[in-house]
Parts: structure tokens; sequence; C-alpha cells
């Protein structure tokens, strides 16, 4: 168990739907990352929060929001679904704003779109 | 283009031989990570290296970032089935240290 609490874990909808995907941090980061991972793309940075702020995007569609919550417990909804989101969804989660020491990710939730 | 490549993209060996997974770019990283994935989870961190010429070892696990800090290598002696899984390197750049760069990875299989 990494700390870092991913739910559900695995998510099955019909296109055109929408979806919550819920991250709990690692006791005591503050940083949330999201990324998703498809076996052609490999993994990608989708959005970073810090204490409750948006810290920066990556490559996240317009369909795709976030937030971080004062808890600091974060939730990625994913609307107007298309077959080409399925994929794994990953969480990580850092004391500090940077990345450079490493991730504790989560073991994901798997979204199937049909 | 991806800005780190890993290669080679699989590999399948059996129990006992050595191997070596690189991971290169021709960006400069501040630091560099390497972590493994099994299936069903999420990628666990194995290493961060920081300094150019940097050698890590955690246990038959050998790790090298390059003197440029453009490149990094991952070498395992004696391989086992447990070390079976996908081996991901991701690089931190300087101004956008917030996040990670993860290259595709590569998948070893260690046969018994």
């Amino acid at each position: 168990d990494s700390g870092v609490t991913q739910t559900p874990k695995h998510l099955i909808t019909a296109t055109g739907q929408r979806v919550t995907l819920r991250c709990s941090p690692r006791s005591g980061d503050l940083s949330v990352y999201w990324y998703q991972q498809s076996l052609d793309q490999g993994l990608q940075f989708l959005i970073h929060y810090y204490n409750g702020e948006e810290r920066a995007k990556g490559n996240i569609l317009e369909r795709f929001s976030a937030q971080q919550f004062p808890d600091l417990h974060s939730e990625l909804n994913l609307s107007s679904l298309e077959l080409g989101d399925s994929a794994l969804y990953f969480c990580a989660s850092t004391k500090v704003q940077s990345g450079s020491y490493g991730y504790t990710f989560g073991s994901g939730t798997r979204l199937t779109v049909v | 283009t991806q800005l780190l490549e890993q290669s080679p993209q699989f590999l399948s060996i059996q129990e006992g031989e050595n191997l070596t997974v690189y991971c290169n770019s021709s960006s400069v990283f501040s630091s560099l990570q390497w972590y493994r994935q099994e299936p069903g989870e999420g990628p666990v961190l194995l290493v961060t290296v920081v300094t150019g010429g940097e050698v890590k070892k955690l246990k038959r696990l050998t790790f090298q970032f390059g003197d440029a800090r453009k490149d990094s290598s991952l070498h395992i002696t004696a391989a086992q089935p447990g070390d079976t899984g996908l081996y991901l390197c991701a690089g931190a750049r300087g101004g956008s240290n917030y996040k990670l760069t993860f290259g595709k990875g590569t998948l070893l299989t260690v046969n018994p």
C-alpha cells in the first residue's frame, strides 16, 4: 500500500457519459498529479495541484477538469466520454511542488468507455 | 516525438542472465528517476539520480546517470522472475520540475 488511494479501481461507462475519479494523497503530501496511461502514449501528464491551487496543466482535454479540496483529496472529472478516453488514470502525490525526488503513485483507475 | 526514448521496448530473458536497459534524450534533466510497474498497479519509485555520472546500486540493480545528464541506464545482474515488470524512466527539467516526463518503458519478462 503506497498510501495514495484511488477510487474506483475499475469503471465501465458508455460514450457521452460523465465520470469522477477520486484520489486521496499520502498523509502529509500537498501536491497531487494526474496522469493518463495508454498503450500507445505511455504516461501523459494531465494536471498538477498544490495545496488546493492548480499549478500546471499538461495534455488535458477541455472535456476534463479537476480540483483539489481543502482536505487535499482531488477529483478528476471526465465528461462527454469517447472511446479513446479508455485508459488507466493515475494520481501521484509529493510533499512539495516539485516532482524532482519522485512521486508516490496510487494503483490507478481503469476506465473503459463502451 | 518522445522526449525520453527507452530501449529496448521489450526484453525476454532467462533467469540468471544480466541485462541493461537504456533511457535517452536530447534534453538535459535536473534529475532522473526509474520506476517499476507491475500489472494492475501504479509505478513504484526505484531510484532518483541527480548528479551527472552518478551511479547508484539497489541490490542487483545498478543505475547510472550520464555525465551530461541526458541519459541513464539500468543494469540488472542475475535477473530473477520477480524482476518482471515495466521499467519506466522519468525526468524532471529545471524550469518545470513540478512534473515528470516519462518514457514509454521497457517491458521485461524473466522466465524461470
